[in-house]
């Protein structure tokens, strides 16, 4: 069973830093592109930003750029992400989404997602 | 930065039809995504390239894609379907992706 579990959410002050990780199990992690989605109280949902099977290549949402970082371990199966110069309007549930492909290697979307972290910025 | 438009709300009958549009200028040249979210959970893959529905999604739901609006269709709109819905595609040049502004549908 495929499984993400992301952790590292929690209360931080304007200007602070947070990592994210996500737990990921069930399937082979490093032959998978992985995500980050977020979505602020009662908002939608807010692409940050996604990084290829091997880590050699990642990208961001303007509105992260230049602050976050996306960056995996895969022989932990973990994926991460790294906040820093953190503002209120950072102040989310953050998901990890895994993107799927069929047998036939079309892309399939976000197939799989965690539960997400909340991370609230506020003094 | 791309934008995808969906409307806000969208009211359906039990029974009835729901249609659920999606506006982007790139949506021409990159595949639209669909997904379905409930209060408290994590969001649900309902369509993928289009109009393909992954293993388990009922066959109410389909999509389809027309120039720059792709739509979501329920039919046959049950009350389990009350959600919220986003479309989610990536700019002309594929490196950023995005999530269309989400529709909350509600069964009456």
């Amino acid at each position: 069973e495929v499984q993400l579990v992301e952790s590292g959410g929690g209360l931080v002050q304007p200007g602070g830093s947070l990592r994210l990780s996500c737990a990921a199990s069930g399937f082979t992690f490093s032959s998978y592109w992985m995500h980050w989605v977020r979505q602020a109280p009662g908002k939608g949902l807010v692409w940050v930003s996604r990084i290829n099977s091997d880590g050699s290549s990642t990208s961001y949402a303007d509105s992260v750029k230049g602050r976050f970082t996306i960056s995996r371990d895969n022989a932990k199966n973990t994926l991460y992400l790294q906040m820093n110069s953190l503002r209120a309007e950072d102040t989310a549930v953050y998901y990890c989404a895994r993107a799927g492909v069929t047998i036939f290697g079309v892309a399939m979307g976000f197939d799989y997602w965690g539960q997400g972290t909340l991370v609230t910025v506020s003094s | 930065s791309y934008e995808l438009t969906q409307p806000p709300s969208v009211s359906v009958s039990p029974g009835q039809t729901a249609r659920i549009t999606c506006s982007g200028d790139a949506l021409p040249k990159q595949y639209a995504y669909w997904y379905q979210q409930k209060p408290g959970q994590a969001p649900v893959l309902v369509i993928y390239k289009d109009s393909e529905r992954p293993s388990g999604i009922p066959e109410r739901f389909s999509g389809s894609s027309s120039g720059t609006t792709v739509t979501l269709t329920i039919s046959g709109v049950q009350a389990e379907d009350e959600a919220d819905y986003y479309c989610q595609s990536a700019d002309s040049s594929g490196t950023q992706d995005v999530f269309g502004t989400g529709t909350k549908v509600t069964v009456l």
